[in-house]
């Protein structure tokens, strides 16, 4: 199976920065890659699918990027609502299609 | 609008039996991959399993092959998730999700399970 690894597991950041997270496959999944954005008490939802494809009705401030084992989640300037946990998940080949276990982003 | 409304939050003892529901509205039912994930209190997201409603075929995640059954009954575009066994440490919010091109793009509410004698 492969296993899904983001960095950092939490970061404090300030309304307008620029905020990254990272995620890395224990195997090249090309760009099957998704990222999910949780606030608390409700369900994910899907923001980037196949690496760096914006979902409809995501705001272009979310972008990601990468290919192979590493890929980012970039925030051009971070907002109120944007704090939050995010989430990848591969979906390259066959299940189970896991997880990375998150970044929560936190107000400094 | 594509919706998946899950049923409600259960409180069940060790040992007993369960099966929560998701119903899809709003698209092609049978067309799609249904998935179930797994939050655990304060933790991330577990990928259970997935099926496909127009042929009930499914697959799981080993972590949890033989631990839970997902069916799908796509004359009523509802899937499933069941144990025939509750353990304490199944005590959960379960979310299902519609899985096009392998992301999951609509979310149900969740349904909170909780163990507890």
């Amino acid at each position: 199976d492969i296993l899904m690894t983001q960095s950092p597991s939490s970061l404090s950041a300030s309304v307008g920065d620029r905020v990254t997270i990272t995620c890395r496959a224990s195997q090249s999944i090309s760009t099957y890659l998704n990222w999910y954005q949780q606030t608390p008490g409700k369900a994910p939802k899907l923001l980037i699918y196949a690496a760096s494809n914006l979902q409809s009705g995501v705001p272009s401030r979310f972008s990601g990027s990468g290919s192979g084992t590493d890929f980012t989640l970039t925030i051009s300037s971070l907002q109120p609502e944007d704090f939050a946990t995010y989430y990848c998940q591969h979906n390259y080949r066959t299940p189970p299609f896991s997880f990375g276990g998150g970044t929560k982003v936190e107000i400094k | 609008e594509v919706q998946l409304f899950q049923s409600g939050a259960e409180v069940k003892k060790p040992g007993e039996s369960l099966k929560i529901s998701c119903k899809g509205f709003g698209y092609s039912f049978t067309n799609y991959w249904i998935g179930w994930v797994r939050q655990m209190p304060g933790k991330g997201l577990e990928w259970m399993g997935i099926i496909y409603p127009g042929d009930s075929d499914s697959r799981y995640s080993p972590s949890f092959r033989g631990q839970v059954t997902i069916s799908a009954d796509k004359s009523i575009s509802t899937a499933y998730l069941q144990w025939s066994s509750l353990k304490a440490s199944d005590t959960a919010m379960y979310y299902c999700a519609s899985q096009d091109s392998g992301s999951f793009d609509y979310w149900g509410q969740g349904t909170q399970v909780t163990v507890s004698s």
